[in-house]
């Protein structure tokens, strides 16, 4: 079955590590996204790229950093840099370009916590 | 910039009843598309039901149809024969062109038995 990928997930870290969330779609998208979800803001986008190597910032970039060296993967770093990590991170993905079935897939979410 | 209100935080609904979540957003795109997605306490996001903004016709799907006002800028989900299986966090999204999606802050439904 085709879907989204997201581990592990729950994850802790602790202040001032690194940590990576892993996307992975098999979905032959071109377009994968990730976003930041906390209680009664919706979800907020923090990077997103069209192509693979290529990628930009969303609203809430900083802080975070991506690759995206494959078209399936779009692994999210959240760096020591970040003030408040602690969220519900999800990963999607679309079709690349206009059109009317052009709608996002979700992964199932991260959950990180900063203890 | 685009954006995306639901002014609902929260809805409830009898269990078989009809209700229906507001969502208005702001743009000066002519061709756009607008969802309402739902995220069950799985925390799964689930696609309910899309809307072309060039298509004058409201969509629908079985239970779920919305009403579209473009030059209102309004996009409105209707629940018919509500059950408890549609208790769940809803969320207005808006694509523009160059594939970027703007989503709202939610609405919140309890379906009552």
């Amino acid at each position: 079955d085709g879907g989204i990928t997201q581990s592990p997930k729950y994850l802790f870290r602790k202040e001032g590590q690194n940590v990576t969330l892993s996307c992975e779609q098999n979905l032959n998208h071109d377009a994968m996204y990730w976003y930041r979800q906390d209680p009664g803001q919706g979800l907020r986008l923090i990077y997103y790229s069209q192509i693979v190597n290529d990628f930009q910032k969303g609203d809430i970039a900083e802080g975070y950093s991506v690759s995206r060296e494959k078209k399936e993967s779009f692994p999210l770093t959240v760096t020591s840099a970040q003030k408040n990590p602690t969220a519900f991170y999800l990963c999607a993905s679309s079709r690349r370009g206009g059109g009317s079935y052009n709608e996002q897939f979700f992964g199932p979410g991260t959950r990180l916590t900063v203890l | 910039a685009q954006t995306v209100t639901q002014s609902q935080p929260e809805m409830s609904v009898q269990e078989a009843e009809t209700v229906t979540l507001s969502c208005t957003y702001d743009t000066s795109e002519s061709d756009y598309y607008l969802f309402w997605y739902k995220q069950p306490p799985s925390r799964q996001m689930i696609l309910v039901i899309r809307q072309e903004a060039y298509k004058q016709q409201n969509a629908t799907e079985n239970r779920f149809s919305v009403n579209f006002q473009k030059a209102a800028k309004s996009f409105s989900l209707k629940i018919s024969d509500s059950q408890l299986g549609d208790a769940a966090m809803y969320f207005c999204a808006y694509r523009r062109t160059g594939n970027q999606f703007y989503f709202g802050t939610g609405t919140s439904l309890t379906v009552i038995p």
